[in-house]
């Protein structure tokens, strides 16, 4: 267990739909990352809030959002879902000037019908 | 701008070979240096990592990794590969005192008996 918390472990919804995917960092860690992995794309940086805050963008797409609540669980949402969405997404957790580097959690597993 | 680049996207081996992933990064300071491993449908784990001091860095399940400033490298060796290897790997850097982490492409290994 790495302490970064992922839920559901896996997602299975058509197309059209809108997802909510879930991260507890680990504790005492301030920054939530969010990652995007596909067979054709390789590990995709989304987005990362630091305490509450946004704090970079990376390849997100507008259908997407995310957020991070006063507890530092994060919520990443997925809308107007395409089969191209298909994806493993995961949340990774890091405390300030992450010397010691991420921890990911085990991943949430979507598939788009 | 930072980046790293694993050469080579696939890497086999025979059970008790040599292993080694390689590793360059691209960076204005001296960087932090990372290895992380995926094993199927899991998450990234961290393997070892580089920040200051001893440029040979040892990790989880006997491998470990060299700084070499002078050519940019981090590569990922283990004596002697055992089946339970086969998995993913990433490198990644980052520069000290920030929290962002830029990953390689990932290389994927194989060990066959």
């Amino acid at each position: 267990d790495s302490g970064v918390t992922q839920t559901p472990k896996h997602l299975i919804t058509a197309t059209g739909q809108r997802v909510t995917l879930r991260c507890s960092p680990r504790s005492g860690d301030l920054s939530v990352y969010w990652y995007q992995q596909s067979l054709d794309q390789g590990l995709q940086f989304l987005i990362q809030y630091y305490n509450g805050e946004e704090r970079a963008k990376g390849n997100i797409l507008e259908r997407f959002s995310a957020q991070q609540f006063p507890d530092l669980h994060s919520e990443l949402n997925l809308s107007s879902l395409e089969l191209g969405d298909s994806a493993l997404y995961f949340c990774a957790s890091s405390g300030f000037m992450g010397g010691a580097g991420y921890t990911f959690g085990s991943g949430t597993r979507l598939t788009v019908v | 701008a930072q980046s790293v680049t694993q050469l080579g996207s696939h890497v086999s081996v025979s059970e008790g070979a040599l292993v080694l992933l390689r590793c360059n990064y691209s960076s204005s300071v001296p960087p932090y240096l990372f290895w992380y491993v995926q094993y199927p449908n899991q998450g990234l784990q961290l393997l070892l990592k580089y920040t200051t001091g001893a440029t040979l860095v040892k990790g989880i399940n006997g491998f470990e990794a060299e700084f070499k400033k002078s050519e940019t490298s981090f590569h990922l060796t283990k004596p002697s590969a055992h089946m339970s290897d086969a998995a993913e790997y990433f490198c990644a850097v980052s520069e000290p005192n920030t929290d962002k982490l830029i990953f390689g492409t990932g290389t994927r290994l194989q060990v066959f008996p």
